[in-house]
């Protein structure tokens, strides 16, 4: 089962912030967020898991509410450096393994 | 540098071909993952292995198959090829068997189906 994410893309200036929001449909273990520049292999961001736990590395950060089975990753005082597409990934409980991907929300950054 | 290392980066070959993809992951990680990446779609799962052995797997097609070697090294072949299998194709790898940790990717390989 796919996860959801919106929006699908979002333009910011410099210094702006952003929210991404990941949604599923079923009780989720864990929300990875990884983030793809355009003709580069994907990049960890983080990992949480269920328990409503906030992360942070750098100026992003996340969080996992499991009560509505959602995640969002949030993004303060954006750089160029953070443009590119940011995929969430959810893990359902006894899948082993399965790391299932969203389709991503395309975040650009501008001057 | 993620240490993953695919080929070859760039493949095209015609429809009812047959292609392997090869993936070496970072020195010391037992799991190897497939992905497959589709123009703008996300990354679907296809198969993971450690330590040689099948671990999950996701959408894979029966006309696909992949294996890991002793060496830990995996290779993803696809056969009977269709336009629709055109895709970029990510390997990543991790240390353990679960999804504890973060997933080292490649570079990828883009195959281009005629």
């Amino acid at each position: 089962q796919q996860p959801v994410q919106s929006p699908q893309a979002v333009i910011l200036r410099e210094g702006e912030d952003a929210v991404i929001n990941c949604s599923s449909s079923k009780a989720l273990y864990s929300v990875h967020w990884y983030r793809q520049k355009h003709g580069e292999a994907p990049v960890f961001l983080m990992i949480l898991l269920k328990g409503g736990e906030q992360k942070g590395h750098d100026k992003i950060s996340a969080s996992f509410n499991e009560k509505k089975q959602q995640s969002s990753l949030y993004l303060t005082a954006s750089q160029l450096s953070y443009s590119g597409t940011y995929f969430c990934g959810t893990e359902l409980p006894g899948t082993a393994s399965k790391l299932t991907f969203g389709t991503g929300t395309r975040l650009q950054v501008t001057l | 540098d993620s240490g993953v290392t695919q080929t070859p980066k760039h493949l095209i070959t015609a429809t009812g071909q047959r292609v392997t993809l090869r993936c070496s992951p970072r020195s010391g990680d037992l799991s190897v993952y497939w992905y497959q990446q589709s123009l703008d779609q996300g990354l679907q799962f296809l198969i993971q292995y450690y330590n040689g052995e099948e671990r999950a797997k996701g959408n894979i097609l029966e006309r696909f198959s992949a294996q890991q070697f002793p060496d830990l090294h995996s290779e993803l072949n696809l056969s009977s090829l269709e336009l629709g299998d055109s895709a970029l194709y990510f390997c990543a790898s991790s240390p353990g068997g679960d999804l504890t940790g973060e997933l080292f990717f490649g570079e990828g390989s883009r195959l281009t189906v005629l």
